[in-house]
This record gives C-alpha cells, sequence and structure tokens, in this order.
C-alpha cells in the first residue's frame, strides 16, 4: 500500500540557517512526489513536483528537493531559512486515482 | 484566475442539523476530492471523484455523502454531523493522472457542538 511517512512533527530553526525537512515514500511503481506548503489559515501551495528526470528540483521560494530512489526519500531543503517559511509542510505521493499525503511537519523560525 | 472556490469558510453548527460545504473549480478538472485535516494526523481523503457521476470512497467515508453532477462542483454533504466531525476541510481538483498538481480550496473550518 502506497504510504507517506513524515518523521519529523515539528522543527525549530533560527532565521538564516539551513532547513532539511523529511520525507520518506512507499509505492511500487515510479513515483509522482510534491511538496506542499500550509500557512497559518491557508489552503496548500504547492512547493515543487517531481515526475522524472534530473533527481534536485527546484520550486518556488527558494526550496528544492532531491528524490533518491535508494533511500525512497524525497526531502526538501532550503539554505537560508526566512521567518516567513514558518508553516506546515506535507509531502505527497501522486497516483491515478488518489494523492497520499504525510502527516506534515510544522516549522518554526525563530529570529 | 485558476482556483478551488469552498464555502463557507467557516461554520459552527449543532449535532443533527444536516449541512453542505460547497465546492467549485474552474479548471476543468476532472478529479475531485475532499480531505480533512486533524492535528497529527495530516490530510485524510474523505471521498474523490474520477469526474461526473463517479465518486469513490477515501480513507474516512463515515458520515460523509458527495455528489459530481456537474464537472466544476463537487459538494460535501453532513446529514447528521457529530462533534468528531470537527475539522478543516480542504477540497482538491487535478487533471486526470499520478503526475498532476492538485488545487486546494482555502479550507472550510467546521465546528459542530
Amino acid at each position: 500500500a502506497q504510504s507517506v511517512t513524515q518523521p519529523d512533527i515539528h522543527i525549530t530553526v533560527s532565521e538564516g540557517a539551513s532547513l532539511e525537512l523529511r520525507c520518506n515514500y512507499s509505492y511500487g511503481a515510479t513515483p509522482y512526489l510534491f511538496w506542499y506548503v500550509q500557512s497559518p489559515g491557508q489552503g496548500l501551495q504547492l512547493l515543487l513536483k517531481y515526475f522524472s528526470g534530473d533527481t534536485l528540483v527546484q520550486g518556488i521560494k527558494g526550496f528544492e528537493a532531491e528524490f533518491k530512489r535508494s533511500q525512497s526519500s524525497f526531502n526538501l531543503r532550503k539554505p537560508s531559512v526566512h521567518w516567513s517559511d514558518a508553516a506546515e509542510y506535507f509531502c505527497a505521493v501522486g497516483t491515478g486515482n488518489q494523492f497520499y499525503f504525510g502527516t506534515g511537519t510544522s516549522l518554526t523560525v525563530i529570529p | 484566475e485558476a482556483q478551488v472556490t469552498q464555502n463557507p469558510r467557516y461554520l459552527i453548527t449543532v449535532t443533527g442539523k444536516k449541512l453542505t460545504v460547497t465546492c467549485s473549480q474552474n479548471m476543468n478538472h476532472e478529479y475531485m476530492s475532499w480531505y480533512r485535516q486533524d492535528p497529527g494526523l495530516g490530510l485524510r481523503q474523505i471521498y474523490y471523484s474520477m469526474n461526473v457521476e463517479v465518486t469513490d470512497k477515501g480513507d474516512v467515508p463515515e458520515g460523509y455523502k458527495v455528489s459530481r453532477k456537474e464537472k466544476r462542483n463537487f459538494p460535501l454533504i453532513l446529514e447528521s454531523p457529530s462533534p468528531n466531525q470537527t475539522s478543516l476541510y480542504f477540497c482538491a481538483s487535478r487533471r486526470q493522472g499520478g503526475n498532476t498538481e492538485a488545487f486546494f480550496g482555502q479550507g472550510t473550518r467546521l465546528t459542530v457542538v
């Protein structure tokens, strides 16, 4: 069965520090992978997506993610976090019928 | 502007009083779905629809109904709401296929007392 695991429920980083949010998936076929961000009181916005090809994908707001098939991972990274990045982040796997989301990682940014 | 519109954004109701949350998309997407978001549980799919008149259960369908009479609309119906349905609800749409992103509405925060 398909599943997505985000092992970190909550992460706190200092503004300007680097960030990595972890995501592991379980899916039998070629995965279509996504990262979404949810700012407080808002809906979900797509940060980036991976379908095929280059395993390092660039997204909006300076985020990037690397697909590692051997580790079944799709970790999200940002070299320097801004206070406005504080939000909830969701990793997802897309199939023909459904989207499977992880439980999310809440990011706090301290000055 | 491409968007998914949910109404209402906020709703407080009493146990047992039927309610409908509307969802409409203007992107001609075949696929629409409903999720509920609860702390520590992430987003769980309630129902989805692959096209008009085609709906199927997601992971947590109990207590909910949906219909897809038109391509653009996918209302969520709670026939007899209960307090455990207090949650944040999201509607989403996307084109058919696994390699398509989902577009989300702004969410509906429902409280059942």
